[in-house]
C-alpha cells in the first residue's frame, strides 16, 4: 500500500464548476499537509498548507484535513481555465521528508 | 532573484554515459533536494542536503551521487546511465525546520537515456 494515494485523473470540468481533489494516506505520523500546483513543463509550486486537522481558505481555494479518516481535500470554487494543471498533495511528519501523491491532472474547459 | 535554476533543460544520454545535472539557488536556503518525477508516480526523493558538506540518501538514491560544497549549489551526478533513469529531475530548496514543507522548485531537467 502506498503511503499517499491520489487519483491521477484526468479530471475535466466546465469553467465555473466547483472542483474537489482528494488524497488518502496511511501514516498517522503526518502532521503537515500541502497542495502543490504544477503547470505543464514547470516545477511544482506551493499552493496551500495546513497544519494538523481543519480547514484553510485562500481566495477560491479551500484545503481540508480530516486526520481521523486520513483524508485531505482541495476545493476550487469558480474554476477557471488558468487552473488547468496537475495538483499534487504532499505530507510530512516531524523530522521527516515530504511524501508526494501521484498528482491529479485537472482540465478546466472554457 | 532567480530562485532555483537548473541546467540543462533537456538531455539525451546513451546507456553507460555519465552526466551532471546542475542546480543553483539564490535564496540562501540551507536545505536542498533532488527529486525525480515519472508519469503517474509523483515526486520521489533521490538525495537531500541540510547544509554545505552534508548530504543524505532519499528514497531512490541508487545510480546517483551528490555533493554540496556551497550553500548555493547542489549538483546531481549520474554514473553509467541506464534507461530506468529516464525521467524529469527537479531540484528544490527550503528553509530548515518547521518551514521545510515550503519547497521552491526549479524548472526541471528532462533526461532520456537510450
Amino acid at each position: 500500500q502506498k503511503e499517499v494515494e491520489q487519483d491521477p485523473g484526468p479530471l475535466s470540468v466546465p469553467e465555473g464548476a466547483i472542483v474537489s481533489l482528494n488524497c488518502t494516506y496511511s501514516n498517522s505520523a503526518f502532521q503537515y499537509f500541502m497542495w502543490y500546483r504544477q503547470y505543464s513543463r514547470k516545477g511544482p509550486e506551493l499552493l496551500m498548507y495546513t497544519y494538523s486537522s481543519g480547514n484553510k481558505e485562500d481566495g477560491r481555494f479551500t484545503a481540508q484535513v480530516d486526520k481521523s479518516s486520513k483524508y485531505i481535500s482541495l476545493f476550487i470554487r469558480d474554476s477557471q481555465p488558468s487552473d488547468s494543471a496537475t495538483y499534487l498533495c504532499a505530507m510530512k511528519g516531524y523530522g521527516n521528508k515530504l511524501v508526494f501523491g501521484a498528482g491529479t491532472i485537472l482540465r478546466v474547459k472554457s | 532573484n532567480a530562485g532555483v535554476t537548473q541546467t540543462p533543460k533537456f538531455r539525451i544520454l546513451k546507456i553507460g554515459q555519465s552526466m551532471t545535472l546542475q542546480c543553483t539557488q539564490d535564496m540562501n536556503h540551507n536545505y536542498m533536494y533532488w527529486y525525480r518525477q515519472d508519469p503517474g508516480m509523483g515526486l520521489k526523493l533521490i538525495y537531500y542536503s541540510v547544509g554545505a558538506g552534508i548530504t543524505d540518501k532519499g528514497e531512490v538514491p541508487n545510480g546517483y551521487n551528490v555533493s554540496r560544497s556551497t550553500t548555493e549549489d547542489f549538483p546531481l551526478r549520474l554514473e553509467l546511465a541506464a534507461p530506468s533513469q529516464t525521467s524529469v529531475y527537479f531540484c528544490a530548496s527550503s528553509y530548515p525546520g518547521p518551514r521545510e514543507y515550503e519547497q521552491y522548485f526549479g524548472p526541471g531537467t528532462r533526461l532520456t537515456v537510450t
